[in-house]
């Protein structure tokens, strides 16, 4: 398996524009979770699916990130309108639970810069 | 809510320099805490999880512990190619399958 793909690998936008990150996950894998990495916060839990379904949005930082799953091969995380503070390198992982608990596989991350 | 943190926040060693490196915790009913291994520029890479206290696991030149409220991870003799950033992270069953990450510990090995 080829690993969990992201796409773009980096993206530099103006303020205002849209934003697309877009995920594939591992097959097989029924639990797909975005996070987001910047140095002053860390890794920060956006949102997470289970078999396709969003469970938990509550790290969504406001409305103008959304997040889809339409099926087990595809994410999208949406960033509508940009800002400056939206910069930092967004995480796509997918898993399956073992013994109860979801070991992640991550993938290499987008880079995101808004100007 | 489940709560992770780690320290130090950066640590450098002589090469075979053996240290710790904690993270303590904060969860209702522990599913799992795992710990990962993050390079510049890739995303984190799993190396363990450890389920109940008392549990212990190894891997070359790492050894991870769990009590009931933190986690040790112990590395001996260290490489050059061990310089990275560990993260901690929990799961925990109150919170259904969110996975709460720490800040990190950098860790640097001088040759």
């Amino acid at each position: 398996d080829a690993g969990v793909i992201q796409s773009p690998r980096h993206e530099v936008t103006e303020m205002g524009q849209e934003v697309t990150l877009r995920c594939k996950p591992i097959s097989g894998h029924d639990y797909l979770f975005w996070y987001r990495q910047t140095m002053m916060r860390g890794l920060e839990l956006l949102i997470y699916f289970n078999n396709n379904v969003p469970i938990d949005d509550s790290g969504m930082p406001e409305d103008r990130f959304s997040a889809k799953m339409p099926n087990a091969s595809f994410s999208t995380l949406k960033i509508q309108p940009s800002e400056p503070r939206d910069s930092a390198v967004y995480f796509c992982a997918s898993s399956f639970a073992v013994s109860g608990a979801n070991v992640l596989t991550f993938g290499a991350g987008s880079r995101l810069t808004v100007l | 809510e489940d709560q992770v943190t780690q320290s130090p926040e950066a640590l450098r060693l002589q090469e075979g320099e053996s240290s710790s490196l904690n993270c303590s915790y904060t969860v209702s009913g522990l599913r799992g805490l795992f710990w990962y291994r993050q390079d510049p520029g890739k995303g984190p890479e799993f190396l363990f999880t450890l389920y109940s206290a008392g549990e212990e696991k190894e891997k070359e030149r790492l050894k991870a512990t769990l009590t009931k409220k933190e986690s040790f991870l112990h590395i001996t003799a260290p490489k050059p190619e061990d310089s990275a950033t560990y993260l901690c992270a929990v799961q925990g069953y109150s919170s259904a399958s969110k996975i709460i990450f720490g800040s990190g510990t950098r860790l640097s090995i001088r040759p």
